[in-house]
């Protein structure tokens, strides 16, 4: 079945530094999309991908969509203390209904 | 605030007992999803129902079901509970049908079972 794979699985940086994370599938996906999710709180939809090569940003967050399909990646610049927290990112099928898989997440920690 | 609303925020409950989790989704989204996320795990999907119907299934035990009322929103009953079934358990909701399908979660209940 449909499988992504996200990496890395955790990071631990200097608040200050970029980050960047990636999501590849050997599956081709319609949509992409990335959420953060806090400790105790539910996962918080951060930017959506609709078309392959689509570069999109929210604030210091830049996400696209790879030409292929398979991949996307998320980089966050200038990171901050509250930038904490697991990071998911979904790809999405729609074969006469929408199918959505999850990956397992990456973990940032962010030492001020 | 995503809109999603999940009650109750805490649970704490005994191994054999049975458990209802409420979830309203966002006005206007016909579609909800129930996902299972243990401690340090990714999100387990379990269950989606779209304007009352039963849409798809996931890694659902048969000691869990749900449902999806007439007003939109929905339940997820967990019975026989065992001390694996503590987590957070997350509904999220989706716009009618359109060409993307973008959920959104609520802020979850978490379940303990002692």
């Amino acid at each position: 079945g449909q499988q992504l794979n996200q990496s890395p699985q955790s990071m631990f940086i200097q608040e200050g530094e970029d980050v960047s994370m990636n999501c590849t599938s050997s599956s081709i996906f319609n949509t992409w999309l990335w959420y953060k999710q806090e400790p105790g709180e539910g996962p918080v939809l951060l930017i959506a991908l609709y078309k392959a090569g689509e570069l999109t940003s929210n604030g210091r967050l830049t996400a696209q969509f790879g030409i292929t399909r398979k991949d996307s990646f998320l980089n966050i610049s200038a990171s901050i203390p509250s930038d904490v927290g697991i990071y998911f990112c979904a790809g999405q099928v729609n074969t006469g209904g929408f199918k959505t898989i999850f990956g397992a997440g990456t973990r940032l920690f962010v030492k001020a | 605030d995503s809109g999603v609303t999940q009650t109750p925020k805490h649970l704490i409950t005994a191994t054999g007992q049975r458990v209802t989790l409420r979830c309203s989704p966002r006005s206007g989204d016909l579609s909800v999803y129930w996902y299972q996320q243990s401690l340090d795990q990714g999100l387990q999907f379990l269950i989606q129902y779209y304007n009352g119907e039963e849409r798809a299934k996931g890694n659902i035990l048969e000691r869990f079901s749900a449902q999806q009322f007439p007003d939109l929103h929905s339940e997820l009953n967990l019975s026989s509970l065992e001390l694996g079934d503590s987590a957070l358990y997350f509904c999220a909701s989706s716009p009618p049908r359109g060409s993307t399908d973008t959920q959104y979660f609520g802020p979850g209940t978490r379940l303990t079972v002692l």
